[in-house]
C-alpha cells in the first residue's frame, strides 16, 4: 500500500462548486504540504500544515490537519477556472525524505 | 528573498549529452534536496546534500547520476550520457535544517530527445 494516498485522483467540478481533496497517510503526519501545479509547469506553494487539528486558508482554499487520522483536506469554495490544475500533498513523517501524493487533477467546468 | 531558484527551467538534451541542473537555496538555508517528477507521477526524493556533503542519495540511480552541493555556489545535479527515461521534471528544495520548513523551487523540466 502507498505511503501516501491521494483521492480522487481527478475531479470534474462545475464552476461555482465546492470541491475536496484528501490525503491520508499510513503513517504519522509531523506536517503536510500543499502545492499546486499548472500542467506541464513548476510548484505553487499553497499551505504547510503542521500541528493536528490546524487550518489555514488563504482566498478560497482551506486546509485542515487531522492528527489522529493522519489526514489532511484540501477544500475550495466556489470553485474558479484558476483553480484548475494538479493538487498535490506532501507528507512530512519526520523524515527529511517529503513522501509525495500521485496528485488530484482538478478540472473547472464553465 | 528570493526563494529556491532553480535554472534553467527548461533543458532540452540529445542522448548521450550531459545535463547540468542548478538549485540555489533560499539564503540562510544550508540543506538541499532534489526530487524527480516523471510524467503522471508524484515526487520522488533522490538525494539530500549538505555543503560539501551527500547525506542521503538513496533515491538517485547508481549509474549516471550525481550531485554536489560545493561551499560555494549552488547545488549541482549532474545526469551524464541522458536517455529518454530520464525526462523529467526535477525539482529543489531547501531547508535551514533536516527537517520541515521547505521551500520549493519552480524546477526543471528536462526533456531527452
Amino acid at each position: 500500500s502507498q505511503e501516501l494516498e491521494q483521492s480522487p485522483q481527478s475531479l470534474i467540478v462545475q464552476e461555482g462548486k465546492n470541491l475536496t481533496i484528501n490525503c491520508t497517510s499510513s503513517k504519522t503526519l509531523y506536517g503536510l504540504y500543499w502545492y499546486k501545479q499548472k500542467y506541464g509547469e513548476g510548484l505553487i506553494f499553497l499551505m504547510m500544515l503542521q500541528k493536528g487539528g490546524e487550518e489555514k486558508s488563504h482566498e478560497k482554499i482551506t486546509a485542515k490537519l487531522d492528527e489522529k487520522k493522519q489526514q489532511s483536506s484540501l477544500h475550495i469554495t466556489a470553485s474558479q477556472p484558476s483553480h484548475a490544475g494538479i493538487y498535490l500533498c506532501g507528507a512530512d513523517h519526520d523524515n527529511y525524505q517529503l513522501i509525495w501524493g500521485a496528485g488530484t487533477k482538478l478540472i473547472i467546468k464553465p | 528573498n528570493a526563494g529556491v531558484m532553480q535554472n534553467p527551467r527548461h533543458l532540452v538534451r540529445r542522448r548521450g549529452q550531459e545535463a547540468r541542473l542548478r538549485c540555489s537555496p533560499m539564503k540562510g538555508h544550508s540543506h538541499v534536496y532534489w526530487y524527480r517528477q516523471l510524467p503522471e507521477e508524484g515526487l520522488k526524493f533522490m538525494v539530500y546534500l549538505q555543503k560539501e556533503n551527500i547525506i542521503d542519495e538513496s533515491g538517485m540511480p547508481k549509474e549516471r547520476f550525481s550531485a554536489e552541493f560545493p561551499k560555494e555556489g549552488p547545488s549541482i545535479l549532474r545526469i551524464q550520457q541522458v536517455v529518454r527515461g530520464d525526462s523529467a521534471a526535477y525539482f529543489c528544495a531547501s531547508s535551514p535544517a533536516g527537517s520541515g520548513g521547505y521551500t520549493f523551487g519552480s524546477g526543471t523540466r528536462l526533456t531527452v530527445v
